[in-house]
């Protein structure tokens, strides 16, 4: 079954408390992205990496840190650092080599943190 | 600065009716625009694009159309049916994949 899963699919934490969000794909596709979806807001991007061993910030990125250490993997941490890290996180992958720039969207992760 | 804007929040229509969701980008490099249907606690699904030589793609019930000169596209969907009821997002990219998207639609399809 070809796709990208997002592991935990509910996550509690304490404030001050590093987290890390998994993202695997088994999609064989270069890129990869992590958008954070608050209510009544689109999906704003976090990180995103073309490559393995490479990324660069979104539009929101302070208080995370990333890895592409695989291809298939592309795991998001929210450090404390993060002032409102209560979101609906979601990790996406695309083929960069296709001719549409179409990303496909993991399950997501709801994270609260108390 | 948002440069993709879905000024309609929400939308309710009856099933068998046509669903009209419009979206407006401000900038003028995008070239390749996405919808994107959501269900709550899911990710988004890819639903229909468009690239900016067009002006109209079809895909069964899913229409989408793009004026350039208005930077404006819209999605029609006839005709409507209850698992239609989800959150629509528009997006748009000008280069490495890079997605803007849009605050989203809350479309109920009612009976």
């Amino acid at each position: 079954d070809g796709g990208i899963t997002q592991s935990p699919k509910y996550l509690f934490r304490k404030e001050g408390q590093n987290v890390t969000l998994s993202c695997e794909q088994n999609l064989n596709h270069d890129a990869m992205y992590w958008y954070r979806q608050d209510p009544g807001q689109g999906l704003r991007l976090i990180y995103y990496s073309q490559i393995v061993n490479d990324f660069q910030k979104g539009d929101i990125a302070e208080g995370y840190s990333v890895s592409r250490e695989k291809k298939e993997s592309f795991p998001l941490t929210v450090t404390s650092a993060q002032k409102n890290p209560t979101a609906f996180y979601l990790c996406a992958s695309m083929d960069t080599r296709s001719r549409t720039d179409t990303q496909y969207f993991g399950p997501g992760t709801r994270l609260t943190v108390l | 600065d948002q440069q993709v804007k879905q000024n309609s929040p929400s939308l309710s229509v009856q099933e068998g009716r046509i669903s009209i969701l419009n979206c407006d980008y401000t900038n003028s490099m995008f070239d390749y625009f996405l919808w994107y249907k959501k269900y709550p606690a899911e990710g988004p699904t890819f639903l229909i694009s468009i690239s900016s030589i067009k002006d109209k793609n079809e895909d069964g019930r899913f229409t989408v159309f793009l004026n350039k000169s208005a930077k404006h596209l819209s999605l029609h969907i006839v005709p409507s049916q209850p698992g239609d009821s989800a959150v629509y997002f528009c997006a748009a990219t000008d280069s490495w994949g890079k997605l803007q998207f849009g605050a989203g639609t809350q479309v109920v399809v009612t009976p």
